[in-house]
């Protein structure tokens, strides 16, 4: 099976950065993925890592450790709009994702 | 527009009653997946078909059927043996399921609620 840890909720000021964390254990690893979901609507996709390494895409960067089974998801310049849930999704050996609770970012000015 | 719809928005249920929630997809995808999200609650997963006329349980099927007899189409049905069945419920599809991204797309979702 699989086990994915996130924290709840976080907090943070508008223009500032914030790093939502992910650990994860799995039998088998085949990616992992962060969403975005705001309140009642459906999660969309931000990031994909399946190599040890930081992606970067604009003011959102993802990075994965496959040794540490570790994950984090980098938000810069915050801004009002950031306030989401932010989903980290792990794919093992069945190649179904599975997904994490979920981080609730608020973020104020 | 290519896109994954979902409906009815909300749906009530009456005790007793069957409901099924309606999602098509003109993205071509193979793949399609039904989640259940829960307040304060990830995504967790009631079915998934790799394939048109084949699906899997997930991790909580347990009074959820599904069909797939084409590959624009999941409905998920929720029997009456699903005592708790109020919940957000969201329809996925990706390209497929096997190496590569595999991005999943979600539609808006459908709010059940038990009367």
């Amino acid at each position: 099976g699989q086990n994915i840890d996130q924290p709840t909720e976080m907090t943070a000021t508008e223009g500032a950065i914030v790093q939502i964390n992910c650990t994860y254990q799995t039998s088998g690893f085949n990616g992992l993925f962060w969403y975005q979901q705001h309140a009642g609507e459906a999660p969309t996709f931000l990031s994909y890592n399946v190599l040890d390494g930081l992606e970067e895409k604009g003011r959102f960067s993802s990075f994965l450790s496959r040794s540490k089974g570790y994950s984090y998801l980098l938000l810069k310049e915050l801004q009002m709009k950031d306030s989401a849930s932010y989903l980290c999704a792990v794919r093992g050996g069945s190649y179904i994702p599975t997904f994490g609770r979920g981080t609730s970012l608020i973020v104020h000015p | 527009d290519g896109g994954i719809t979902q409906s009815p928005k909300y749906l009530f249920r009456k005790e007793g009653q069957n409901v099924t929630l309606s999602c098509e997809q003109n993205l071509n995808h193979d793949a399609m997946y039904w989640y259940r999200q829960d307040p304060g609650q990830g995504l967790r997963l009631i079915y998934y078909s790799q394939i048109v006329n084949d699906f899997q349980k997930g991790d909580i099927a347990e009074g959820y059927s599904v069909s797939r007899e084409k590959k624009e189409s999941f409905p998920l049905t929720v029997t009456s043996a699903q005592k708790n069945p109020t919940a957000f419920y969201l329809c996925a599809s990706s390209i497929g399921t096997g190496i590569g991204k595999n991005i999943q797309y979600f539609g808006a979702g459908t709010r059940l609620s038990v009367l």
